[in-house]
């Protein structure tokens, strides 16, 4: 099966500071990334997806970074605050399945 | 639009007692999708969707059962439950597979077998 992981299971930051979270993936065939947030007791909320024919895309506060040299993905939360604390995941797709990675605990410290 | 709604949304079982998970979406998607979620590990594939009328096995099937009851709706069942069963329980759903599209998620079930 394919495998998607974190680098970090656990990031504190201070609030206001930036986030990096990080993910690594294996099946060079995924062409389509999500990163999603999961507060305790819901379920995942979409926050930014990149296409493999892109490097970078922004959203409100976020960037997400796709390395395909390296099968790398990351997420940037500029100006973290306390209501980002969450888990963050990504997801890769290759046109079929999802595959999900486990998960970075993001705190917020105020 | 109340997007992917699940229920019920906790449910305490006995080993061997059967259940439906219920699971509808009001945003028009063509394909949907139950996942269960443990400590330590991704979102697992149970079962999937990808149109009415179609249903196929994911990752994780074994003990589970679904109907594409219509468009809206992708139920899952529990014939007999296993303590291995305990989990939370997501449902989502996608505008069709092969697209480049995001699935929006449903609150959740959580689910425990004693």
């Amino acid at each position: 099966g394919e495998s998607v992981g974190l680098h970090l299971p656990t990031l504190s930051v201070q609030e206001g500071d930036n986030s990096i979270i990080n993910c690594a993936y294996s099946n060079s065939a995924s062409d389509y990334f999500i990163w999603y947030k999961q507060e305790s007791g819901k379920g995942p909320q979409f926050i930014i997806d990149i296409r493999s024919n892109m490097d970078k895309r922004q959203g409100q506060r976020v960037t997400v970074l796709l390395n395909k040299t390296v099968k790398h993905l990351s997420l940037q939360i500029a100006a973290t605050q306390p209501g980002d604390s969450a888990v963050y995941f990504c997801a890769e797709n290759d046109g079929n399945q999802f595959y999900f990675g486990t998960g970075t605990s993001l705190t917020v410290i105020p | 639009n109340a997007g992917v709604t699940q229920t019920p949304k906790f449910q305490v079982l006995k080993t061997g007692q059967s259940m439906t998970l219920q699971c509808a979406q009001d945003m028009n998607h063509n394909s949907m999708y139950w996942y269960r979620q443990d400590p330590g590990m991704g979102l697992r594939l149970i079962y999937y969707s990808a149109s009415e009328g179609t249903t196929d096995k994911g990752e994780v099937p074994n003990g589970y059962n679904v109907s594409r009851l219509n468009k809206r709706e992708f139920s899952l069942r529990l014939e007999s439950a296993a303590p291995s069963q305990t989990s939370v329980y997501f449902c989502a759903s996608r505008i069709a597979t092969g697209q480049q599209e995001t699935q929006y998620f449903g609150p959740g079930t959580r689910l425990l077998v004693l």
